[in-house]
Formats: C-alpha cells, sequence, structure tokens
C-alpha cells in the first residue's frame, strides 16, 4: 500500500524553528517529486514547496522562500521539511503529496496525500 | 502568478441530482488542471488530472472538461460519500502551484 506519514508537528513560538519528516512506502520513493501543502485553519490549500526525486531541484512558494527549506533522503525513504523564522500565519496543517507521474521535475498532480501534522506557531 | 478562482463558493444539491462546479484561471493554463475532493478532517484526493483524466479509483460520475481558462468538475449523480470541498489547481508556468478557493457541495 502507498503510503505517506507526517511527523514533527507542534507548538512552537513565532520566530523559532521546526523540522518535519514524511516517511513514505510503498513505492519507489526516489522516482517521484514530492509536495509539501499547507492548509490554514477553515481555509483552503497553500502548495508550500517541491522538491524533484534526486533531490537536485527545488521549489518554494514566495511566502516561504529564505525561511523553509525542503530535502529527502532516498535512502530512508523521507521528506523533510526545514521550518525557521515561523510566523503566525504559518501555523496549518501540513501535508506531505507525492506526485502522479514518474521522473517529474515538479510534481504537476499530487496524487497521495498523508494525513498531515499541525504546526501552530503562537506565544 | 495565475490566481484560479472557483464558483460558487457553496452548491446545495439533492442527492441523486447533477452538480456542476467552475474554476476559471487568469490566464490560460492549457489543460494543465487538476481537481481534488476534501473531507472535514481528511487530507485531499485526486479526482481529475489534465482536465479530464479520471484518476486510480474514481468513480465514473466524476468528469472533468474545459482548457485554457475555463473548467468544470461535474459530478453526474451526486451520492452521499460526495459531499465535500472540492478544489481545482493549476500545473503551468510553475512554479507557484496554485488553488482555487475551493467550493463545497452541500446537501440540499
Amino acid at each position: 500500500e502507498v503510503q505517506l506519514v507526517e511527523s514533527g508537528g507542534g507548538l512552537v513560538q513565532p520566530g523559532g524553528s521546526l523540522r518535519l519528516s514524511c516517511a513514505a512506502s510503498g513505492f519507489t520513493f526516489s522516482n517521484y517529486a514530492m509536495s509539501w501543502v499547507r492548509q490554514a485553519p477553515g481555509k483552503g490549500l497553500e502548495w508550500v514547496s517541491a522538491i524533484s526525486g534526486s533531490g537536485g531541484s527545488t521549489y518554494y512558494a514566495d511566502s516561504v522562500k529564505g525561511r523553509f527549506t525542503i530535502s529527502r533522503d532516498n535512502s530512508k525513504n523521507t521528506l523533510y521539511l526545514q521550518m525557521s523564522s515561523l510566523r503566525a500565519e504559518d501555523t496549518a496543517v501540513y501535508y506531505c503529496a507525492k506526485g502522479l507521474m514518474e521522473w517529474e521535475v515538479f510534481p504537476a498532480y499530487m496524487d497521495v496525500w498523508g494525513k498531515g501534522t499541525t504546526v501552530t506557531v503562537s506565544s | 502568478e495565475i490566481v484560479m478562482t472557483q464558483s460558487p463558493a457553496t452548491l446545495s444539491v439533492s442527492p441523486g441530482e447533477r452538480a456542476t462546479l467552475s474554476c476559471r484561471a487568469s490566464q490560460s493554463v492549457s489543460n494543465n488542471l487538476a481537481w481534488y475532493q476534501q473531507k472535514p478532517g481528511q487530507a485531499p484526493r485526486l479526482l481529475i488530472y489534465g482536465a479530464s483524466a479520471r484518476a486510480t479509483g474514481i468513480p465514473a460520475r466524476f468528469s472533468g472538461s474545459g482548457s485554457g481558462t475555463e473548467f468544470t468538475l461535474t459530478i453526474s449523480s451526486l451520492q452521499s460519500e460526495d459531499f465535500a470541498v472540492y478544489y481545482c489547481q493549476h500545473y503551468n508556468n510553475w512554479p507557484p502551484l496554485t488553488f482555487g478557493g475551493g467550493t463545497k457541495v452541500e446537501i440540499k
């Protein structure tokens, strides 16, 4: 079964840091680009960041550029999102998602999603 | 950045009726468009990609159409499990990917 499981969320103060992880199973992880997508409470979906299968190409939304870093460890089948200089507006459920097609540099469509991990930025 | 606008914000439909959801892009995205379904407390689920291709396991009552700037998701006969929020998402001139604001399909 193809599965994504996020972890690492929690309560953090403004200006703090947090690292999210996403453990993948059931597919050849290194063949697929991956994304992080977030959803603020009661709001819609916002794409945050993406990474190619090799990890050689990374992409960010303007709202997180310079503060968040996406990475992956294909030997551990794990995706990461390092978040720093966190703001109240970063409060959201963070989903990791798998690109639909193999060998994409950027995940056009996302066919498998984790259940999400909640990040709350508050003093 | 391409802006995706969905309408209506809320659609009230009786079970068994047809639902038609719209998504408009601020500039052409060709057929690079997806639709997702999200139920409360759950992750989104991919329904349609490439504007009209059904994802694996998606029932035939879900269909997508359109190209350029105007797109439609049609649910031919609403089932109880179809009441949810639906989002469109473009894949063009990336990054970024952007989603529409969503359409909530509720029971009439």
